[in-house]
């Protein structure tokens, strides 16, 4: 059974830190890592890893993928109360399979002004 | 360009009876995923739908089903619903192929009384 695991759970610091968040992951025949923001409903896509070692930004967010041992982090530099949130991270496999993307139970991030 | 469309967006029920949610995909998104977001659980893949052919399945009981039209739009169908149903349902749609992320719509929120 394919299993994602975050940490921490939950997380505040305040604004201009820069946080990391996990994701460890063990799936059969990966294909893909994705991180998610979730402030009120819908989550909103931030990334896809798909190879390993590779960085991808967007503005002060970053993430990176170990296919070797088997995580990633998502890196937020100088953040902002905007960034509160639960991010989540996901993991797919490849051929679809039975189990869809498998979710993270998620890291609630709170950002103090 | 519109993004994924749920409807309705609030719903209470009475347990045993049956639910039927709509998912409206992003336009020239073919594939269709219906996940449950609880607070217990997080979010767990239900089912995906791809050109009206249900592609994977989640570990949900027979009481959860769903359909895809040959639009794309997909709905999802609860029957004699349990007080556990209550939750968030959330429907992501993506390109073929898998490889641009899914994008999630706002959800319905699910209420059984």
């Amino acid at each position: 059974e394919d299993k994602v695991v975050q940490s921490p759970l939950s997380l505040v610091v305040h604004e201009g830190d820069t946080v990391t968040l996990n994701c460890s992951y063990e799936v059969t025949n990966f294909r893909s890592l994705l991180w998610y923001k979730q402030e009120k409903k819908a989550p909103t896509f931030l990334f896809m890893l798909t190879s390993s070692g590779i960085e991808k930004k967007s503005g002060r967010l970053s993430s990176i993928l170990d296919k070797k041992e088997l995580f990633s982090i998502l890196n937020i530099t100088a953040t902002q109360t905007g960034d509160s949130a639960v991010y989540l991270c996901a993991v797919e496999a490849a051929g679809g399979g039975a189990d869809g993307l498998t979710f993270g139970k998620g890291t609630h991030l709170i950002i103090q002004p | 360009k519109a993004g994924v469309t749920q409807t309705p967006r609030y719903l209470i029920k009475t347990r045993g009876q049956q639910v039927t949610l709509s998912c409206s995909p992003i336009s020239g998104h073919r594939s269709v995923s219906w996940y449950q977001q609880t607070p217990g659980q997080g979010l767990q893949f239900l089912f995906e739908y791809f050109s009206e052919t249900q592609r994977n399945k989640g570990n949900f009981p027979g009481r959860f089903s769903g359909r895809q039209f040959s639009n794309s739009r997909s709905e999802m169908n609860v029957s004699t619903l349990e007080l556990g149903d209550s939750a968030l349902y959330l429907c992501a749609s993506s390109l073929v192929g898998r490889f641009y992320g899914y994008t999630f719509g706002s959800g319905t929120r699910l209420t059984v009384v």
